[in-house]
């Protein structure tokens, strides 16, 4: 299974872009790149999913380099409702050997006024 | 109505006692999985099952067990619980068919004292 490295925590005011790295240096070639969001007493929820460029949706931005071993998770104008634990994950999700998606500690992104 | 259901959300529970929480789904996904969490950390992986045949270790299984009773229950218990399986407790499905990402349930959050 691919290893992910992030930082520990970050931290932001509102209205600023934050951008969260992902290591990701072993991925294999059929894994995807999907990360979560935490609050406190909550199950993650899905934030966005990406093989490889650029991936974006309402929420948040993914940019894959080429040599897809980190990736970085970007969110435009942070508000106080955005602190919380975000999770990187690698693994084939089709693969019945690497679908044990496996959450490290995540970043602890806090939002301050 | 809630895709992914967990019983109890609460629990309070003395050492040596059997305990099970339950997890349900109305997603018709074929992958579940149990997760704890414990303050400060991030989720670990205790069991997992890709069909109703298939039950799978995780991280940490030592001190659990399952029972995929059919496609949208699974179950987690401690045979005899110990105060360090005081967490938060986590079940989520996915759908192997695509890409898409794990549902989470709400949590059941388990005191052993």
């Amino acid at each position: 299974l691919a290893k992910t490295t992030q930082p520990i925590s970050m931290d932001s005011y509102e209205g600023q872009e934050v951008n969260i790295t992902c290591s990701h240096n072993n991925i294999a070639t059929n894994d995807y790149i999907t990360w979560y969001q935490q609050f406190p007493s909550q199950g993650p929820r899905f934030i966005i999913q990406g093989y490889k460029t650029k991936v974006t949706n309402e929420v948040a931005s993914l940019f894959i380099p080429a040599d897809r071993k980190s990736s970085t998770l970007s969110l435009p104008r942070v508000s106080l409702s955005d602190t919380a634990v975000y999770y990187c994950l690698v693994g084939d999700p089709r693969s019945y050997n690497t679908d044990k998606l496996i959450f490290g500690t995540g970043t602890r992104l806090q939002v301050f006024p | 109505d809630a895709d992914v259901t967990q019983t109890p959300r609460n629990r309070i529970t003395k050492t040596g006692k059997r305990i099970m929480l339950e997890c349900s789904q109305t997603k018709g996904h074929d992958r579940m999985y149990w997760y704890r969490q414990d303050p400060g950390l991030g989720l670990r992986l205790i069991y997992y099952s890709f069909d109703v045949k298939d039950i799978n270790k995780g991280e940490i299984s030592d001190g659990y067990s399952v029972s995929r009773q059919a496609q949208a229950k699974f179950s987690l218990s401690l045979e005899s619980a110990i105060p360090n399986q005081t967490a938060l407790y986590f079940c989520a499905t996915r759908d192997r068919r695509s890409t898409d990402t794990q549902y989470f349930g709400p949590g059941t959050r388990l005191t052993v004292l």
